[in-house]
């Protein structure tokens, strides 16, 4: 059965601080990677995608794969309260899948001041 | 750019009564469309996509059933609704040509059956 883990958290952080969410996945076929926010009461939000091996870069957010140990993480620098949120990993299901995504089942991020 | 819409934003329904959810995307052609269900506290739920019109996967057994009659029109629906229906639904929709997955969602529905 293919698998997305992630910690559920919550992973509590300072103002300022760096926040890493982590995630592991079972398929190593899988290519395709992203991270979304989710807003409690509202709906995913595509903030990251990455595809291949190293980090990906994108303002406070960095997202870092490594396919040969099947781990995709996300690092938020200068963490913000408005980061608080739950963050959901999302890998694609091998060829075949026409566009599946498995998604994790979230960390929840609690951001205080 | 990119629009996805679903209604209604909310909705209680009895238990046994009929169900449809609507997901329209603007701005894209031959878009996937996705549904999911997503319980109170839990991940998100596969229950169909749709690759093209009249064109319905399922991806869990279950008393749902989904239509897709226009190219950017998804519609959800039951006809008798359990306790366990209730949850967030949400349309996705991904675009339908080229090699990413990337995925956009609505801003869904919540489902409260009573």
């Amino acid at each position: 059965q293919k698998e997305v883990e992630q910690n559920s958290g919550p992973l509590s952080v300072p103002e300022g601080a760096i926040a890493s969410l982590n995630c592991t996945y079972s398929d190593r076929g899988s290519q395709s990677f992203f991270w979304y926010r989710q807003y409690s009461g509202k709906s995913p939000e595509l903030i990251m995608s990455i595809y291949s091996n190293g980090d990906k870069e994108d303002g406070r957010f960095t997202a870092q794969l490594n396919k040969a140990s099947q781990y995709v993480s996300l690092l938020i620098r200068d963490s913000q309260p408005s980061d608080s949120a739950t963050y959901l990993c999302a890998v694609n299901q091998p060829p075949g899948g026409y566009n599946k995504l498995i998604f994790g089942a979230g960390t929840r991020l609690a951001v205080h001041p | 750019s990119q629009t996805i819409h679903q209604w209604p934003a909310t909705l209680v329904q009895p238990v046994g009564s009929p169900l449809s959810l609507e997901c329209t995307v603007e701005g894209t052609s031959n878009p996937n469309l996705y549904w999911y269900r997503q319980a109170a506290g839990r991940g998100l739920q596969l229950l169909f996509y749709s690759v093209g019109i009249g064109q319905i996967s399922s991806e869990v057994p279950q008393n749902l059933s989904a239509s897709r009659p226009q190219d950017r029109q998804f519609i959800l629906s039951s006809k008798k609704l359990l306790l366990s229906d209730s949850g967030f639904y949400l349309c996705a929709w991904s675009p339908g040509t080229g090699v990413t997955y990337e995925q956009y969602f609505g801003p869904g529905t919540r489902l409260t059956v009573t």
